[in-house]
């Protein structure tokens, strides 16, 4: 069975950069034919794709997050990175990382890490 | 941008009775639709892809349909574990960037 667990601080100052990992357990990243995604959700609100990542490092990004995100993949520990630079409060949200094939449907998900944007 | 927008935003139905949500997008797109459940606490759970395909171990009763920029996802009897709140979600053509409509949330009625 896949499974994706996200991990990282709950907590992150403004104008920080919120980082995350995805480590992913059951399946090789490196295997191919899946792309590796991040969503979020924030308070009240529905669900946003925040961008995604090929094993060889290919990524596509939300136009409205481009500027400040940067995914990053490593086949060896079998992980997946998400990078959002300045963050606001804005960016409190329940951050999930899946997977994904056909470069959308997200059949495998973590259960969702919860990071607050406050001083 | 294609911009999806799902109605009701509610539906107050009762356990066995049909529900029938609708994802309406601001574009035609082709085949990539997907609709997600989702519950409090817990990650969404894939129910349709490529419009009208279950995804593993979901039942029977649920069902997904249309073309060109309406789409719909049918539960046909309602169970007590589907009341919940269901996404629609497309990815362009290319570029391959995704969105999801604003949710439907089906509660009891």
């Amino acid at each position: 069975q896949v499974q994706l667990q996200e991990s990282g601080p709950g907590l992150v100052k403004p104008s920080q950069t919120l980082s995350l990992t995805c480590t992913v357990s059951g399946a090789s990243i490196g295997d191919g034919g899946y792309y590796y995604t991040w969503i979020r959700q924030r308070p009240g609100k529905g669900l946003e794709w925040i961008g995604y990542i090929y094993y060889s490092g290919n990524t596509y990004y939300n136009p409205s997050l481009k500027s400040r995100v940067s995914i990053s993949v490593d086949t060896s520990k079998n992980q997946f990175f998400l990078e959002l630079t300045s963050v606001t409060a804005t960016d409190t949200a329940l951050y999930y990382c899946a997977r994904s094939f056909n470069y959308f449907a997200s059949d495998f998900w973590g259960r969702g890490t919860l990071v607050t944007v406050s001083s | 941008e294609i911009v999806l927008t799902q109605s009701p935003a509610t539906l107050s139905l009762s356990p066995g009775e049909r529900a029938t949500l609708s994802c309406r997008a601001s574009q035609s797109v082709a085949s990539y639709i997907a609709w997600y459940q989702h519950k409090p606490g817990q990650a969404p759970r894939l129910l349709i892809y490529d419009i009208s395909y279950r995804a593993t171990g979901i039942p029977a009763r649920f069902s997904g349909s249309g073309s060109g920029t309406d789409f719909t996802l049918t539960i046909s009897s309602l169970e007590p574990e589907d009341f919940a709140v269901y996404y629609c979600q497309q990815r362009s053509n290319w570029p391959p960037e995704l969105t999801f409509g604003g949710g439907t949330k089906v509660e009891i009625k």
